[in-house]
């Protein structure tokens, strides 16, 4: 069964705070996983893309995965305003390009300034 | 940088009516994809393309619809006989391999 969780907030932090973001997943053939940014009534955003376990740091994000706990989460350090939107993690079980991605719900994100 | 472009970004149309969504993936890229988001729930797969042919498809995907490349640069998804249900966000995307890169999406609103 492909099912992806993730809360869907909203969660609102203060301008500055560090935000963890976070998906739980059932599926074990899941090896890829991807972080999107979605604002309202546009279209995903590629974010982060990590394969396997480990971590991978990207300017103020950074992506984690736990396959042993089927968990997955993004940190944004320095949070600022305008990463104000939702977030979707979404993941895929094989290499190559036919699969399609399976996406959580989103958690919409609030930086006040 | 190269982005995926969809067209229109709003349709209106009858229950009943065909509608044809347009997308111009990223012009090196090799899979193309479609996607829904209802209104509140999650983004789904529809299905994915490659060298001409369906490579993968959901179980949202039946004889309703269908998809096409009808040329070097368009990718396109038709609905037949559209239902009140498939009033939605579509998106398209496209990839080498493994990073999907989304269009802005269609929004739908079948009457």
């Amino acid at each position: 069964q492909k099912e992806v969780e993730q809360d869907p907030g909203p969660l609102s932090v203060p301008e500055g705070a560090i935000v963890s973001l976070n998906c739980t997943y059932s599926n074990s053939a899941f090896q890829y996983f991807m972080w999107y940014r979605q604002y309202s009534r546009k279209g995903p955003e590629l974010l982060m893309y990590t394969y396997s376990s480990g971590n991978k740091e990207d300017g103020r994000f950074t992506a984690q995965v736990d396959k042993s706990s089927k968990y997955i989460s993004l940190f944004i350090r320095d949070s600022q305003p305008s990463d104000s939107a939702t977030y979707l993690c979404a993941m895929k079980e094989a290499g190559g390009g036919a699969d399609g991605l399976t996406f959580g719900k989103g958690t919409h994100l609030i930086i006040q300034p | 940088e190269p982005e995926v472009t969809q067209t229109p970004s709003h349709q209106v149309t009858q229950m009943g009516q065909e509608v044809i969504l347009r997308c111009v993936p990223i012009s090196n890229h090799l899979y193309f994809y479609w996607y829904r988001q209802i209104l509140g729930q999650k983004v789904e797969f529809l299905v994915s393309f490659y060298n001409n042919e369906i490579s993968e498809k959901s179980e949202i995907f039946d004889d309703q619809f269908s998809v096409e490349r009808p040329d070097g640069s368009n990718f396109t998804l038709k609905i037949r006989s559209t239902k009140l249900e498939d009033s939605a966000m579509y998106f398209c995307a496209s990839s080498t391999r493994e990073t999907q890169y989304f269009g802005p999406g269609t929004r739908l609103l079948v009457l």
